[in-house]
C-alpha cells in the first residue's frame, strides 16, 4: 500500500518568506507527527497529531512555526519568516496509534538562502 | 525527559566481519525502544523495536539487538555484514504512553568496506 508522502521534496526559499509542507499520512494512520533534521544529527521531534488535533508541539522552536491537520489526515507545517537557521530536512511520520510504529515518509528539504 | 547517545558517529567494518553498533539512553520512565536505518538517498526506515517480552529482538536480514535494562543499552549487532548494509543508523527511544515523540541518537554511519 502507499507510504507516507511529503510535498514538495525540495523547497528553496529567501530568509523572511513563508512556507508550508505537506504530509499526506498513511490511510487509517490517527497518529502524525513532525519531525526536524539537520546535517549530522537525527530527527528531532516537533509536533504530533493524534485525529485534529495537536496532542504535544513542546517540540516547535518557536511561535513561528506552526501545523495544522484540520480533517484528521493530511498535514500542513507552516514555518513563517524563515531563517537560515531553519534549513533542514523535515520528516513526516504516521502510525496507527500513539503507541504503535513510526513509519516516515521521504522527506523535504528546505534550505533557506 | 529523555536522551540517547550513539557515541559512534562512524564505524568502518570489512564485509563479512561482525559489527556491532551502540545505543545507551536515560530515561525516568519504561520506554519502548527502536532503531531506524536510512539507506543512501532513502526515508528512515524501521529496523527492529523492542516493546516488551523476549530482550532479544531480530530483523528479517540479520540484525539483532538486546535491550538491556540494567545497563540502559540497546545495541545492535549483525554477525556479517554485506555491502547492502552501508547505511545510516539511528537508535531511537519513547515512553511506554506513547505521547511523546521518538527521541532520536545522532546516528551512526556503517560503512562497509570490500
Amino acid at each position: 500500500g502507499a507510504g507516507v508522502s511529503q510535498t514538495p521534496s525540495n523547497k528553496v526559499t529567501e530568509k523572511g518568506k513563508y512556507v508550508e509542507l505537506r504530509c499526506d499520512p498513511i490511510s487509517g494512520h490517527t497518529a502524525l507527527y513532525w519531525y526536524r533534521q539537520s546535517l549530522g544529527q537525527g530527527p528531532e521531534f516537533l509536533i504530533y497529531f493524534q485525529g485534529t488535533g495537536a496532542a504535544d508541539d513542546s517540540g516547535l522552536p518557536n511561535d513561528r512555526f506552526f501545523a495544522v491537520r484540520p480533517e484528521g489526515s493530511v498535514s500542513t507545517l507552516k514555518i513563517q519568516r524563515t531563517e537560515r537557521g531553519d534549513s533542514a530536512m523535515y520528516l513526516c511520520a504516521s502510525s496507527l496509534s500513539n503507541t504503535d510504529t513510526q513509519y516516515f515518509g521521504p522527506g523535504t528539504r528546505l534550505t533557506v538562502l | 525527559a529523555q536522551s540517547v547517545t550513539q557515541l559512534d558517529s562512524q564505524v568502518p567494518v570489512f564485509e563479512e566481519a561482525p559489527v556491532e553498533l551502540r545505543c545507551n539512553y536515560s530515561s525516568s520512565v519504561s520506554v519502548y525502544l527502536f532503531w531506524y536505518v536510512q539507506y543512501p538517498n532513502q526515508g528512515l526506515q524501521l529496523l527492529l523495536k523492542y516493546l516488551s517480552g523476549s530482550t532479544l529482538v531480530e530483523s528479517i536480514n540479520g540484525f539483532e539487538a538486546e535491550f538491556n535494562k540494567s545497563q540502559t543499552s540497546f545495541h545492535l549487532r549483525k554477525p556479517s555484514v554485506h555491502i547492502s548494509d552501508t547505511a545510516e543508523y539511528f537508535c531511537a527511544v519513547s515512553d511506554w504512553g506513547g505521547a511523546d515523540g521518538l527521541t532520536f541518537g545522532k546516528g551512526t554511519h556503517l560503512i562497509i568496506q570490500p
